[in-house]
């Protein structure tokens, strides 16, 4: 099975909003509301920034926020921060019984 | 505190094989999913499998069936990854993590800090 697709790059200044697609298909994204997102930060741990669409783990600031809409899966970052720039995965459950991650999007705040 | 110490990476030829542990401390473990994720250098994250509390259902990503198995020992709370006929494109780091895995509640919530594996001759 193929990754889950997600834009390569995406860039926003300080203060922005950006938004990163994850797109799958039926058999996942279309089917499952497990769908999570991590962020990781170049040599560190990958570290959940929401699951099962739109929740967010304790801890997570309230600036990130997700979203799914059919076979697509959404994160937004509002009031983009420094600290923000990092590369950005998806991952959802499958109807093999299995989980598949995006290919990753890499986070650049200008 | 919750922690996941992988160990057993290292440099193996192709074809080769290696045993991954990863020892958890901090929580139950036998109440919980466990799976392995893959990160080839400079590459994306890949989910290689999961594993159940009890150890009978396992879940393997189609490039690794056949050749890597998952078991665990709950009275140890260690997990393992047995990898046989190793490739060089198996080269990468492999984490251990912990799976929320209740209900409407399904999503890696802990990892480790990752072990390499390096399949070269």
């Amino acid at each position: 099975q193929s990754a889950l697709t997600q834009p390569a790059s995406v860039s926003g200044s300080p203060g922005q909003s950006i938004t990163i697609s994850c797109t799958g298909t039926r058999s996942d994204i279309g089917s499952y509301n497990h769908v999570s997102w991590y962020q990781q930060h170049p040599g560190k741990v990958p570290k959940v920034m929401i699951h099962d669409v739109n929740n967010r783990p304790s801890g997570v600031s309230d600036r990130f926020s997700g979203s799914k809409s059919g076979n697509t899966a959404s994160l937004t970052i509002s009031g983009l921060q420094a600290e923000d720039e990092a590369d950005y995965y998806c991952i959802s459950y499958t109807s093999s019984s299995t989980w598949i991650f995006g290919g990753g999007t890499k986070l650049t705040v200008l | 505190e919750v922690q996941l110490v992988e160990s057993g990476g290292g440099l193996v030829q192709p074809g080769g094989s290696l045993r991954l542990s990863c020892a958890a401390s901090g929580f139950t473990f036998s109440s919980y999913y466990m799976t392995w994720v893959r990160q080839a250098p400079g590459k994306g994250l890949e989910w290689v499998g999961n594993i159940n509390q009890d150890g009978y259902r396992k879940h393997y990503v189609d490039s690794v069936k056949g050749r890597f198995t998952f078991s665990r020992d709950n009275a140890e709370s260690s997990l393992y990854l047995q990898m046989n006929s190793l490739r060089a494109e198996d080269t990468a780091v492999y984490y251990c993590a912990r799976f929320q895995f209740t209900g409407d509640v399904c999503y890696i919530d802990f990892w480790g800090q990752g072990t390499l594996v390096a399949v070269s001759s």
